[in-house]
């Protein structure tokens, strides 16, 4: 059975500072990653998507990277800013179980001005 | 629609009554997923479909729950004789499915269920 970590749970940063986010996998069997925000009471906005024959997806200040191998993927964002505070999700899907995806706890990041 | 559209946002009602969520997907998105979030459990997998059809309903918790896509686009999610803990926000999402495979899901606002 498929299991997402994300550490650390909870983050807080200066305001300028990069941001290092986490996600560990344990069945390295993926059809792709996906990284989600969620601010509270709402739903979830998609960030990334990296396919599982991709290392590495960017947009703007985000940068996500993936090392299927290892089963781990990490989430940059840079030059932090107070509007990047939030939970951030990271799921991975299955192709044989229909892209259905498994979902870590999250990281809450707190970006202080 | 411009995303995917769930429907009420909020739903409060009373332990042991039915209740009837709506998912509206993004047009063209033939898989939809429905998934719930609850403060202990973080966010699990309730039922995938592909088309009209449901190929996975492995996560619905109990035979209380069911759901239906009708016409490759709008799904309803309903739980019969609510109890206390279905409270939780239910999230629809939905996703392309070119000939190369899933493209990413876009996810709806939710709808928050509170069970009295």
């Amino acid at each position: 059975k498929q299991e997402v970590t994300q550490i650390p749970a909870a983050l807080s940063v200066p305001e300028g500072e990069n941001l290092v986010l986490n996600c560990s996998f344990t069945d390295s069997a993926i059809y792709n990653l996906q990284w989600f925000r969620q601010d509270p009471g709402k739903g979830l906005t998609s960030l990334l998507l990296i396919q599982s024959s991709q290392r590495e997806q960017t947009s703007g200040r985000l940068n996500a990277s993936l090392d299927k191998s290892s089963g781990r993927s990490t989430l940059y964002i840079a030059a932090s800013q107070p509007g990047d505070s939030a939970t951030y999700l990271c799921a991975v899907g299955v192709k044989a179980a229909g892209n259905k995806l498994t979902f870590g706890g999250g990281t809450r990041v707190l970006v202080k001005p | 629609g411009a995303g995917v559209s769930q429907s009420p946002s909020n739903k409060v009602t009373e332990k042991g009554k039915d209740v009837e969520l709506r998912c509206d997907p993004i047009s063209g998105h033939t898989a939809l997923y429905w998934y719930r979030q609850s403060l202990g459990q973080g966010l699990e997998f309730l039922i995938y479909f592909q088309g009209n059809s449901a190929p996975d309903k492995s996560g619905l918790p109990s035979d209380r729950f069911s759901a239906e896509r009708t016409g490759g686009s709008v799904s309803t999610l309903t739980i019969q004789r609510t109890q206390q803990e279905d409270s939780a926000v239910y999230l629809c999402a939905s996703s392309l499915v070119p000939s190369q495979g899933w493209t990413e899901a876009f996810f709806g606002q939710g709808t928050r269920l509170t069970v009295v």
